[in-house]
């Protein structure tokens, strides 16, 4: 089975700007969650998609915002970006969010100049 | 709220020796799962081993086991024979049950390297 994948793997954007990152799960999987990795904070978490519905939210401003399509892909955006978002942003998936653990893509590197 | 913590930033051991790596949680929940993850320099996630709280046996993954102290809320994790492959960040998770979902709460990570 492929992967987790994400696109697109590095991206320069500026302040002021917005942006969407887009996560393809292993096929199956229903689960989509997306992480934000700093050197600062560590590993947070910022939502969760089950069959396109929101079912969790972490503890992000409402400039980050997610969906879900029928496909289970999923795309997370960012709006008004500020230089603190610089970030990698990791999407993970499982298979229907359930007990099992979840599986996660390379990774879209942010850089807000 | 969950919490979870990695005392140790940095390890490091020789090839083919044995390290263990340190994690404790704070929970309230009596069921939940915990988890390994390696990060190389890559930055690519990688799974290496998983725990069932319910289950009093200890997971093993080939050279990696884990020792699992429910009471004292400890999931350490043991590498055996290392090799330098297994240079990496590893992090520790955390998954509750229930209105949780899927959701990850993860340690801060130990930085491991491995010598020649």
């Amino acid at each position: 089975k492929a992967g987790v994948t994400q696109t697109p793997r590095y991206l320069i954007k500026t302040r002021g700007q917005q942006v969407t990152l887009s996560c393809s799960p292993i096929s199956g999987h229903r689960s989509v969650s997306w992480y934000q990795q700093t050197p600062g904070q560590g590993l947070q978490f910022l939502f969760e998609y089950f069959s396109e519905t929101q079912r969790n939210k972490g503890n992000f401003p409402g400039r980050f915002s997610g969906r879900q399509f029928s496909n289970s892909r999923s795309e997370m955006n960012v709006s008004t970006l500020e230089l603190g978002d610089s970030a990698l942003y990791l999407c993970a998936s499982s298979p229907w969010g359930g007990p099992g653990a979840q599986y996660f893509g390379p990774g879209t590197r942010l850089l807000v100049l | 709220a969950q919490t979870v913590t990695q005392s140790q930033p940095e390890m490091s051991v020789q090839e083919a020796e044995t390290v263990t790596l340190s994690c404790t949680y704070d929970t309230s929940e009596s069921d939940y799962y915990l988890f390994w993850y390696k990060q190389p320099p890559s930055r690519q996630m990688i799974l290496v081993i998983r725990q069932e709280a319910y289950k009093q046996q200890n997971a093993t993954e080939n050279r990696f086991s884990v020792n699992f102290q429910k009471a004292a809320k400890s999931f350490s994790l043991k590498i055996s024979d290392s090799q330098l492959g297994d240079a990496a960040m590893y992090f520790c998770a955390y998954r509750g049950q229930g209105t949780s979902g899927s959701r990850l709460t993860f340690g801060e990570g130990t930085q491991l390297t491995v010598n020649p």
